[in-house]
């Protein structure tokens, strides 16, 4: 098994809602990874977690809550999302040994924030 | 600070006609250096991967690339478009001293004529 799943595929949102997204993987990886990508852009790191805890956060506003409740899940909670904020969110993990890295991204979450 | 360039941000190639994809890095070391295909509305898909070794890497799909030090360089190559290879590609370098820090480039998008 060599996939990243994620749920939902596609979210639409209003700016006082709660949702989140949601990563599965079970390849075995101790990192995992949440990426942003606007249109025509390439993906920005926003958050990595490595052996479940947060070890990268870029300066993410506090309206994305990341969460890795254990080694194969990761979430990512949104609230009180800006227009902006309407994305592809991208999940990836990777071994997560430094060990020749390379990232299994998902197939994204296209969110919209009406 | 580690940066990837991909000067290109569109090519255009007749089906069954050859293809290269230029990527070029600024890094102090010999970063990790990769090759990711995007769909529309989908994720990354890894094509090929470089670490360390021989210099030129086969891939999926039917790709290669080549690493050259000298020239800082890790350019994609297909010998055959086929019109499935439409796609956005990006080329990404992989942290050494941070292993869980990916940087990509700004993508080059690839039409495919009949």
């Amino acid at each position: 098994d060599t996939e990243v799943t994620q749920t939902p595929k596609h979210l639409v949102m209003g700016m006082t809602n709660k949702k989140s997204l949601k990563c599965e993987q079970h390849m075995g990886h101790r990192a995992m990874y949440w990426y942003k990508q606007k249109a025509k852009k390439p993906p920005e790191l926003m958050f990595v977690y490595s052996y479940e805890k947060l070890s990268i956060n870029e300066s993410v506003p506090s309206r994305f809550s990341p969460e890795c409740p254990n080694s194969s899940l990761l979430n990512l909670h949104l609230h009180a999302l800006q227009p902006e904020d309407s994305a592809l969110y991208l999940c990836a993990s990777s071994q997560g040994d430094g060990k020749n890295e390379k990232l299994f991204f998902g197939s994204g979450t296209q969110l919209s924030v009406l | 600070a580690q940066s990837v360039t991909q000067p290109d941000i569109h090519i255009t190639v007749s089906e069954g006609a050859s293809l290269e994809l230029r990527c070029n890095y600024s890094y102090g070391a010999t970063p990790y250096l990769f090759w990711y295909v995007q769909s529309p509305g989908q994720g990354l898909q890894l094509l090929l991967k470089y670490f360390s070794g021989d210099t030129l890497v086969q891939g999926i799909k039917g790709f290669e690339a080549e690493f050259k030090r000298s020239q800082s360089s890790f350019n994609l190559r297909k010998p055959s478009v086929h019109w499935s290879d439409a796609a956005e590609y990006f080329c990404a370098v992989g942290g050494v001293y941070n292993f869980n820090k990916f940087y990509f480039g700004s993508g080059t998008k690839l039409n495919v004529k009949p």
